[in-house]
């Protein structure tokens, strides 16, 4: 799978936007950019993910460059509980099967009060 | 039901012991992972089960043994576990045949080797 780098940590004021980055300089032209994110204590969640175009929904934004080698996932407006670890994952997948999530280190976001 | 459910969210087992851990969905996933996180780590892939057949083993040491019975379930047996495989163990599932599908995951179980 294509690789990813991330920051290893940002910090953020409470009801500020965050603008999380991520590079993959190495994206094939079939390769989906996911977003999942981690709470304390829980397991992975799905954020977002998207192939060339920006694209919303209802927990953030997804922007993805021209040239598709970085990406920046937007939250608009961040609250206590988006404090969580970020992983920017390319989903490199052909054929029938299943070929499982390869997670980088991710983005630890801090929100403060 | 968008839900993966594990049991038990906790366990604390001998070296000598043998345990299952137990996922179950009911989104009619056709896809279903293992993965291992070790503290302040990101998740590791152990394991991928397609159509309830073992699909990718990713070198993971004997003593763990998946077993896929149905297409809702998924066990992890442990046996003869070391205390370094202490960790959170996660299942996921997700959607076959779509690059751009999500995978749900459980929120783990918490496994202590005494």
């Amino acid at each position: 799978d294509a690789k990813t780098t991330q920051p290893n940590s940002m910090e953020s004021n409470e009801e500020e936007p965050v603008h999380l980055p991520c590079n993959h300089s190495t994206i094939s032209g079939t390769d989906y950019i996911h977003w999942y994110r981690q709470l304390p204590s829980q397991g992975p969640e799905y954020v977002i993910h998207g192939l060339t175009s920006n694209v919303n929904n209802r927990m953030a934004s997804l922007a993805i460059a021209e040239d598709r080698k970085s990406s920046t996932l937007i939250l608009h407006r961040a609250t206590l509980r988006d404090a969580a670890v970020y992983y920017c994952i390319l989903r490199d997948w052909a054929g029938g099967g299943a070929d499982g999530l390869t997670f980088g280190k991710g983005t630890h976001l801090i929100i403060q009060p | 039901d968008t839900e993966v459910t594990q049991t038990p969210k906790h366990l604390v087992m001998g070296m000598t012991n043998k345990k299952s851990l137990k996922c179950e969905q009911h989104m009619g996933h056709r896809a279903m992972y293992w993965y291992k996180q070790k503290a302040k780590k990101p998740p590791e892939l152990m394991f991928v089960y397609s159509y309830e057949k073992l699909s990718i083993n990713e070198s993971v040491p004997s003593r763990f043994s998946p077993e896929c019975p149905n297409s809702s379930l998924l066990n992890l047996h442990l046996h003869a576990l070391q205390p370094e495989d202490s960790a959170l163990y996660l299942c996921a599932s997700s959607q076959l045949g779509l690059k751009n599908t999500e995978a749900f995951f459980g929120q783990g179980t918490r496994l202590t080797v005494v």
